[in-house]
């Protein structure tokens, strides 16, 4: 079945920092969609992207889709403790199914 | 607007015994599914349903059962616990439809501990 790797597991960065993490896929996706969980919480979604090459920005985040629509990337600019979580990726793949990648868990040292 | 309301928040079974895990959303969802997570692997589903009295499985579906009578609910049923059932449990429910990319809603999980 379709499977989407997440890396890194584990992120640990100093308030400030830019960093990236990855999504990605052996097979073609029909889309990607990201979202967050905070400590003791919930997912909850942050962003879909359908389109090759698709980019989007939420204030300090960036998202973008592969050309080749395999791989997907979430950039943080200027980490702040607000982002501490853990961020998945999902996919369908064109089935009713949304897969979930493991999660990236972001901690941040002030 | 209620969202996705999941019940009891807490549970602690004793290996053997049965319950039933409470999912309503009150968005006319068509699409609702159960997932369990578990340290280092993620959200995993369990089973989903594309709308009223139809269900199937996901990628861990052994030990639990599913229904759909309404659009609103979708009940998740252990018949008898086991110690590795110990998890964090989400229902999640989408519009749209079979197929439909629509973000998925989360309730806020069931933290349950098989002793």
């Amino acid at each position: 079945g379709q499977q989407v790797m997440q890396i890194p597991q584990y992120q640990h960065v100093q308030e400030g920092e830019d960093f990236t993490t990855y999504c990605n896929s052996s097979t073609t996706l029909s889309n990607i969609q990201w979202y967050k969980q905070r400590p003791g919480g919930h997912p909850v979604f942050l962003i879909q992207l359908v389109k090759s090459g698709e980019v989007k920005k939420q204030k300090r985040l960036t998202f973008q889709f592969g050309e080749a629509k395999k791989n997907s990337s979430l950039h943080i600019t200027a980490t702040q403790t607000t982002d501490v979580g853990t961020y998945f990726c999902a996919s369908q793949g064109g089935s009713e199914k949304l897969v979930f990648g493991k999660g990236m868990k972001l901690t941040v040292n002030p | 607007n209620a969202g996705v309301t999941q019940t009891p928040k807490f549970q602690v079974l004793k290996t053997g015994q049965s319950m039933t895990l409470q999912c309503a959303q009150d968005m006319n969802h068509e699409y609702m599914s159960w997932y369990r997570q578990d340290p280092g692997m993620g959200l995993r589903l369990i089973h989903y349903s594309v709308g009223a009295g139809i269900t199937d499985q996901g990628e861990v579906p052994n030990g639990y059962n599913v229904s759909r009578s309404t659009t609103e609910d979708f009940p998740l049923r252990l018949l008898s616990a086991a110690p590795s059932q110990t998890s964090v449990y989400f229902c999640a429910s989408r519009g749209g439809g079979g197929g439909s990319n629509q973000p998925q809603h989360f309730g806020d999980g069931t933290r349950l501990s098989i002793l």
